[in-house]
C-alpha cells in the first residue's frame, strides 16, 4: 500500500489569495494520482485523475501538477473563494490498482 | 446520471449491537468500494468489489465486519457486534473500472457507537 502524505494539514487564507497544497507518494509502483474535494455534509467530489509524469490538469480556478519521478503532486487554487472551503484529499494508486488516501488538507477561506 | 445512493445517513447504536449499511452504485460501475473514515484520518479501504467478486478485503476486520455485493449491483456492509472504535463515517464509492477512473462517492453514513 502506498504511503500518501499531504501538507499542510490545515490552511486558512483570505478571499482572493492563491494557495497550494502538496501530496507526496512513493515514486515506485505508481499508477495514478487522484484529487478530491470534500465539503462538509457533502460527498467527496473528484477533481482530477492523473497518470503521466508532467501531467497538468485544470478545472476553473483549480489546477494540479504531477511529478511521478520525484513522487509529488501540487494542487493550486487561484483567487480562493469562501466556497472553496473544504478538505482536499489526495489518493495514490499503486501498480496493483490499490488506492491509498492521504489525511487531507483542510482549507478555510475567510471572506 | 443518478449518483451513488447510501442509507442510512446517520445511525446511533450501543456497543455490541449490530448495524447494516446499504449502497447502490452508479449504473454500469463495475467496481464498488467501502471506506471507513475516522475523524482526523484519511478514508481507509475496508473492501473492494469487482462486479460481485472481492478483490481486496485485507483491511476488513473479518471477525466483526462482513460485506456482500449480490448480483454485482447493490452492496451491504454489516458490523456485528459493534465496538466503540467503529464510530466513523462509512463511505461507499463506485468507479467504472479498476483503472484510473475517478471514484464517485455516496453521502456516507455517520455511525456513532455508544
Amino acid at each position: 500500500i502506498l504511503n500518501v502524505e499531504q501538507s499542510p494539514q490545515s490552511l486558512h487564507v483570505q478571499e482572493g489569495d492563491s494557495t497550494n497544497f502538496t501530496c507526496s507518494f512513493p515514486s515506485s509502483n505508481f499508477y495514478a494520482l487522484h484529487w478530491y474535494r470534500w465539503e462538509t455534509a457533502k460527498s467527496p467530489e473528484a477533481l482530477f485523475v492523473m497518470t503521466l509524469n508532467g501531467d497538468e490538469k485544470k478545472k476553473g480556478r483549480i489546477s494540479a501538477t504531477l511529478n511521478t519521478k520525484e513522487g509529488y503532486s501540487y494542487l493550486y487554487i487561484k483567487g480562493s473563494q469562501p466556497e472553496d472551503s473544504a478538505t482536499y484529499l489526495c489518493v495514490g494508486g499503486g501498480s496493483n490498482y490499490k488506492l491509498t488516501f492521504g489525511k487531507g488538507t483542510l482549507l478555510t477561506v475567510n471572506p | 446520471e443518478a449518483g451513488v445512493a447510501q442509507s442510512p445517513r446517520y445511525k446511533i447504536i450501543e456497543k455490541r449491537q449490530s448495524v447494516a449499511f446499504w449502497c447502490n452504485p452508479i449504473s454500469g460501475h463495475a467496481t464498488l468500494y467501502w471506506y471507513q473514515q475516522i475523524l482526523g484520518q484519511g478514508p481507509k479501504l475496508l473492501i473492494q468489489f469487482q462486479n460481485n467478486g472481492v478483490v481486496d478485503d485485507s483491511q476488513l476486520p473479518k471477525d466483526r465486519f462482513s460485506a456482500e455485493r449480490l448480483k454485482g449491483v447493490d452492496s451491504t456492509l454489516k458490523i456485528q457486534p459493534a465496538k466503540l472504535e467503529d464510530s466513523a463515517v462509512y463511505l461507499c464509492a463506485s468507479s467504472f473500472n479498476r483503472g484510473p477512473s475517478p471514484l464517485h462517492f455516496g453521502n456516507g453514513t455517520r455511525l456513532t457507537v455508544t
